[in-house]
């Protein structure tokens, strides 16, 4: 059973259109990290949220944690080819397990 | 700092063998936790370790396993291998083990298990 869904699975847009990626569970977490995975490379982190309602931002990206803390949400602006990658989110409950990851978004910017 | 390496990169077997991995945390980190990625079920947990201790599994068959040293360092061990589990196999490393310091991990490159 997959805890955390995320939609969609598969997004391919134009260099500077803006994005949004979803992240969403019935289960509520203590905390909820952000990664993103080039090919052949492992994961690296973008960010974590611990507050429900929580905003982030790193340069174009904004993240958000639901306010249950249940869901989250990426939002890139002006995307670039650079962002080009797998979108992963992972939660830890609250509980202190290990993390769980949904199953990511594939996104491709095209010039 | 130098970031986590897993040994080898790429590794190629087939049916029935047994194959072990490395995985070097990052200095200090005392934390290990190993995850299988494949496209189907996306990044699943296997196990992880603290101080060479295993604290946390998840939902694998007994012919996984692992461990840790007292360097930090940690292996995983796979018997008997099956086609599915040809995966991409990741190593991530924490300061401390899952539930503290909300559990940021720093992910290796990976090591690439093809079974045939």
């Amino acid at each position: 059973t997959q805890l955390l869904e995320q939609s969609p699975q598969f997004l391919s847009i134009q260099e500077g259109e803006n994005l949004t990626v979803y992240c969403n569970s019935s289960s509520v977490f203590s905390s909820l990290q952000w990664y993103r995975q080039e090919p052949g490379e492992g994961p690296v982190l973008l960010v974590t949220v611990v507050t429900g309602g929580e905003v982030k931002k790193l340069k174009r990206l904004t993240f958000q944690f639901g306010d249950a803390r249940k869901d989250s949400s990426l939002h890139i602006t002006a995307a670039q080819p650079g962002d080009t990658g797998l979108y992963l989110c992972a939660g830890a409950l609250d509980s202190g397990y290990a993390l769980n990851f949904g199953k990511g978004t594939s996104l491709l910017v095209t010039p | 700092k130098a970031g986590v390496t897993q040994t080898p990169r790429y590794l190629i077997k087939t049916r029935g063998q047994q194959v072990t991995l490395s995985c070097s945390p990052i200095s200090g980190h005392r934390s290990v936790s190993w995850y299988q990625q494949t496209p189907g079920q996306g990044l699943q947990f296997l196990f992880e370790y603290f101080s060479e201790t295993q604290r946390n599994k998840g939902n694998f068959p007994g012919r996984f396993s692992g461990r840790q040293f007292s360097n930090s360092r940690s292996e995983m061990n796979v018997s008997t291998l099956e086609l599915g589990d040809s995966a991409l196999y990741l190593c991530a490393s924490s300061l401390e083990p899952s539930g503290k310091n909300y559990n940021e991990q720093f992910f290796g490159p990976g090591t690439r298990l093809t079974v045939l």
